[in-house]
């Protein structure tokens, strides 16, 4: 069974830093493109971030290009998004998903930024 | 960027009637587009992917088609479960982008 775990959210000041880390099993992950999506309350889906399998692309919304930076290791079937320079508009839900359609997705996991 | 917008934002429908979903492209995407089903509370779900491909447990109920510019996601007969907001998304180029989404609702 695919299964993908997002932790590390939480509450931090704007200009603030989190890290947010997707587990995986359940499939081949060095095979697969990976996703991070996010949906401010009461919003529709954002596209953020993804990476290649290999990590040797990496792509990333211009809403946080230069603060947000994705990462992934194979062997440990996890990637990642390290989030600096917070804002209050990075409020969202922080799903992880499988592929450049998301076929799989987490069950998603709340950052809020506020003074 | 590729801008999708989707119409109409709300569709007011009875169980058992037909849904029509469109999603228009501001450039082709070829075929390169995905429909995902998000119910009040709940992860989003792909229901298909590649325009018409439907994804694994997706009753067939649900259909897509279209290519280019313009897309249609078909709903046959509305179980109450359908109930829901509607997300298209294309992945043929960076950035990836997601429609405006489509409220079906009871009518």
């Amino acid at each position: 069974e695919v299964q993908l775990v997002e932790s590390g959210g939480g509450l931090v000041q704007p200009g603030g830093s989190l890290r947010l880390s997707c587990d995986t099993s359940g499939f081949t992950f060095i095979s697969y493109w990976m996703t991070w999506v996010r949906q401010a309350p009461g919003k529709g889906l954002e596209w953020v971030a993804n990476i290649k399998f290999d990590g040797t692309e990496k792509y990333y919304a211009k809403s946080v290009e230069g603060r947000f930076t994705i990462s992934r290791d194979n062997a440990k079937r996890s990637f990642y998004l390290q989030m600096n320079g917070l804002r209050v508009e990075d409020t969202a839900v922080y799903y992880c998903a499988r592929r450049n359609f998301f076929d799989y997705w987490g069950q998603g996991i709340m950052v809020a930024v506020s003074s | 960027e590729v801008v999708l917008t989707q119409s109409p934002a709300t569709l007011s429908l009875s169980p058992g009637e037909r849904a029509t979903l469109s999603c228009r492209a501001s450039q082709s995407v070829r075929i390169y587009l995905a429909w995902y089903q998000q119910r009040p509370g709940q992860v989003p779900r792909l229901l298909i992917y590649d325009a018409s491909n439907r994804a694994t447990g997706v009753p067939d109920r649900f259909s897509g088609s279209g290519s280019g510019t313009d897309f249609t996601l078909t709903i046959s007969s509305l179980e109450p479960e359908d109930f829901a907001v509607y997300y298209c998304q294309q992945c043929t180029s960076w950035p990836l982008t997601f429609g405006g989404g489509t409220r079906v609702e009871i009518k």
